[in-house]
C-alpha cells in the first residue's frame, strides 16, 4: 500500500459544488501539506499543517479549507467549487528536517478535479 | 522571497547520451536544494538532495547534482540518459526558517529519444 494515499483519484463536479479531496499516511509525519499542480506553474502551497492544532494558510488559499482531523488524516475542501480551480492537487508529507532527516517530501498520487 | 528558475521547458537528449537539467535559485541564508522526478500520471518523487557538504550528490536512478554557490546553481545530471528517464523534473528550495519553506521550479520536461 502506498504511503500517502489520496481519494478520490479523479473528479468531475459542477461549479458551486462542494468537494473535499482526502489524504492519509501511514509514515508517521506530523507534517502534511497540500499543493496545486497546473501546467507550467509547477507547484503551489495551498494549505499546510505541523501538527493536528497547527493549521496554516500557503500561498493560494482562497477558496479552500482544511481540516486535520488526526495525525494521519489531512483533507482539503472546496466550500463552492469554481472552474479555475480544476487542477491536479497534491497532498504531502515531511519530517521536521532535523539530522539526517531533512524534511524531503512525500507525495501522494493526486487527486484530478475537473470543475465544469 | 526566495525563488528556483528552470529555464528550459523541455530537454530533448538520445539514449545513451549525458543528460543535464538547469536549476538556479534564490535564498536567503544557507540553501536545503532538492530535485523531484514525475512520471505520467504519479506524485513525484524524491531524487536527491544538497544540504551541506560534498558538492557533487548522488541519488536515485543514477542520478547526481552538482551544486554551485557561486552561480546559485543546482543542475541535475546524469552520464547516460535512458528512455525510461523520460518525465517532468522538478527543483526545489528549502530555507532554514522555522516553516521550512518550499520553493518549486515550474518543472522541465525531459524526453530521452531512442
Amino acid at each position: 500500500d502506498a504511503d500517502v494515499t489520496q481519494t478520490p483519484r479523479n473528479r468531475i463536479t459542477k461549479t458551486g459544488k462542494r468537494i473535499m479531496l482526502e489524504c492519509s499516511q501511514t509514515k508517521g509525519h506530523d507534517r502534511m501539506y497540500w499543493y496545486r499542480q497546473d501546467p507550467g506553474l509547477g507547484l503551489q502551497l495551498i494549505y499546510y499543517s505541523f501538527d493536528v492544532k497547527d493549521i496554516n494558510k500557503g500561498e493560494i488559499s482562497d477558496g479552500y479549507s482544511v481540516s486535520r482531523q488526526a495525525q494521519a488524516k489531512f483533507s482539503l475542501s472546496l466550500e463552492s467549487a469554481i472552474p479555475n480551480q480544476t487542477a491536479l492537487y497534491f497532498c504531502a508529507t515531511s519530517d521536521p528536517g532535523q539530522g539526517p532527516n531533512t524534511g524531503e517530501l512525500f507525495f501522494g498520487e493526486g487527486s484530478r478535479l475537473t470543475v465544469l | 522571497a526566495q525563488s528556483v528558475a528552470q529555464p528550459e521547458d523541455q530537454v530533448n537528449v538520445a539514449e545513451g547520451n549525458p543528460l543535464t537539467v538547469k536549476c538556479t535559485y534564490s535564498v536567503s541564508g544557507n540553501p536545503y536544494l532538492f530535485w523531484y522526478v514525475q512520471y505520467p500520471n504519479r506524485g513525484l518523487q524524491f531524487l536527491l538532495k544538497y544540504i551541506t557538504g560534498d558538492n557533487l550528490v548522488k541519488g536515485s536512478y543514477g542520478f547526481e547534482a552538482e551544486f554551485n554557490k557561486s552561480q546559485t546553481s543546482f543542475h541535475l545530471k546524469k552520464p547516460s540518459a535512458l528512455v525510461s528517464d523520460s518525465a517532468l523534473y522538478f527543483c526545489a528550495v528549502r530555507d532554514e526558517g522555522g516553516y521550512q519553506k518550499v520553493t518549486f521550479g515550474t518543472g522541465t520536461k525531459l524526453q530521452v529519444i531512442p
